[in-house]
């Protein structure tokens, strides 16, 4: 069946680098977009962005830019999501979630999710 | 960016109750709206995608609905484990946006 499975939780110090990962399995893997997603405690949902498995081309949301990196590889069906100078406020569970085939931008299956807690 | 505007943000129904969330999208995004269920420790699970679809699994008690930039979710027969927190998402136009979120419980 269609599986996302994530990296295990993290513990990082303001101003480090967390980088997640994200193997899907069941499917073709570079049919699909890939979406990363965060929830901070308390929150609701936040888009992070996107990447296309097929060509490795992302787009993030504007807050982003320039901290997080968003990579695949194709070899092993994984893709990852690197976010750097960590802030306390990025503490939140990171989820990656998979594209719908007809409508990329909605997001059909989902991992089960990666907390990051920053702390001093 | 498309801002998603969710009500209302938490409500509590008895079983077998008719519940209905909206979200109004602050421009046309035509039918490119999710709707999804969050429950605490578990990964959001879609429930209907392009406004109306029903995603496969999910019970037909759950619906969707739209009218100009106004979308609706309904659960027409409330049930103990619909509790959850329910966000739509526009799926039109980049950065992608969710709702606040409306959190259902039971009376």
């Amino acid at each position: 069946q269609v599986q996302l499975v994530q990296s295990g939780a993290e513990v990082k110090k303001p101003g480090a680098s967390v980088k997640v990962s994200c193997k899907a399995s069941g499917y073709t893997f570079i049919r699909y977009y890939m979406h990363w997603v965060r929830q901070a405690p308390g929150q609701g949902l936040e888009w992070m962005g996107i990447i296309n498995p097929s060509g490795g081309s992302t787009d993030s949301a504007q807050k982003f830019q320039g901290r997080v990196t968003m990579t695949r590889d194709t070899s092993t069906s994984t893709i990852y999501m690197e976010l750097n100078s960590l802030r306390f406020d990025d503490t939140a569970v990171y989820y990656c979630a998979r594209g719908l085939e007809a409508r990329p931008y909605g997001m059909g299956v989902w991992g089960q999710g990666t907390t990051v807690t920053v702390s001093s | 960016d498309i801002q998603m505007t969710q009500s209302p943000s938490s409500l509590s129904a008895s079983v077998g109750d008719r519940v209905t969330i909206t979200c109004q999208a602050s421009r046309d995004i035509t039918n490119y709206l999710s709707w999804y269920q969050h429950k605490p420790g578990k990964a959001p699970k879609l429930l209907i995608y392009d406004a109306f679809n029903l995603e496969t699994g999910v019970p037909s008690r759950f619906s969707g609905s739209r009218s100009g930039t106004d979308f609706t979710l309904t659960i027409s027969n409330l049930q103990p484990e619909d509790v959850a927190t329910y966000y739509c998402q526009q799926c039109d136009n980049f950065p992608l946006t969710f709702g606040g979120g409306t959190k259902v419980g039971i009376k």
